[in-house]
């Protein structure tokens, strides 16, 4: 069963826009959510990430909404470019856990001119 | 650093044919986990280990198997392959249970045939 639950599944966005990418999650016990960004032919890579004792993380152009009772928790990339275009992945991972990160399916973004 | 080493980076066999997929970082991570990456589902986990020696069951484990005999080395066996296990597979790793940023190998594009 899905645990995190990732919206849309595509993008398009203009360059210069706001690409907005939202994630659900139910497990009560994740206590660490990161975002990860994978371009083609690559792994992913930690983007950024942000524990539930705070409601929003910003570094440079991406940031992170966390809102602890409606379990859910966004990704906003300001100014798009269009080498922001790649799959975005949201994750969550449970308290004392190094290992199991639990992601959801993904989303296409892409940035046009 | 070399970070997270992934070979093969691309492998066909066929049907019923064994191999080893191999998974080495040189960051004296405590964790390291192999996902499963399908289109449209998003990373899957499959094994993981907590260290030397310790290993366990992720979401899909089955017909997959693991040993660590060493912190470094973090090795993937298909027994026998079969089509269904058609898949791009990604190696990471983690410090430990609080410093969760996972960092990921180039992943290895498995195709059975």
């Amino acid at each position: 069963q899905q645990q995190v639950k990732q919206s849309p599944q595509s993008l398009i966005v203009q360059k210069g826009g706001i690409s907005i990418i939202n994630c659900a999650y139910e497990n009560t016990a994740f206590d660490y959510f990161p975002w990860y960004q994978q371009f083609p032919g690559k792994g992913p890579a930690l983007l950024i990430a942000i524990r539930p004792d705070v409601s929003e993380k910003k570094e440079g152009r991406f940031t992170i909404s966390f809102n602890k009772s409606a379990k859910q928790f966004s990704l906003h990339i300001m100014d798009s470019q269009p080498g922001d275009s790649a799959t975005y992945f949201c994750a969550a991972s449970p308290l004392n856990s190094g290992y199991a990160l639990n992601f959801g399916k993904g989303t296409s973004l892409l940035v046009t001119p | 650093n070399a970070g997270v080493t992934q070979t093969p980076k691309f492998q066909v066999l066929k049907t019923g044919q064994s191999m080893t997929l191999q998974c080495a970082q040189d960051m004296n991570h405590e964790y390291m986990s192999w996902y499963r990456q399908d289109p449209g589902m998003g990373l899957r986990l499959i094994h993981y280990s907590v260290g030397a020696g310790i290993t366990d069951q992720g979401e899909v484990p089955n017909g997959y198997n693991v040993s660590r005999s060493t912190t470094e080395d973090f090795p993937l066996r298909l027994l026998s392959a079969a089509p269904s296990q058609t898949s791009v597979y990604f190696c990471a790793s983690s410090y430990s249970r609080t410093e969760k940023e996972a960092f990921f190998g180039q992943g290895t594009r498995l195709t059975v045939v």
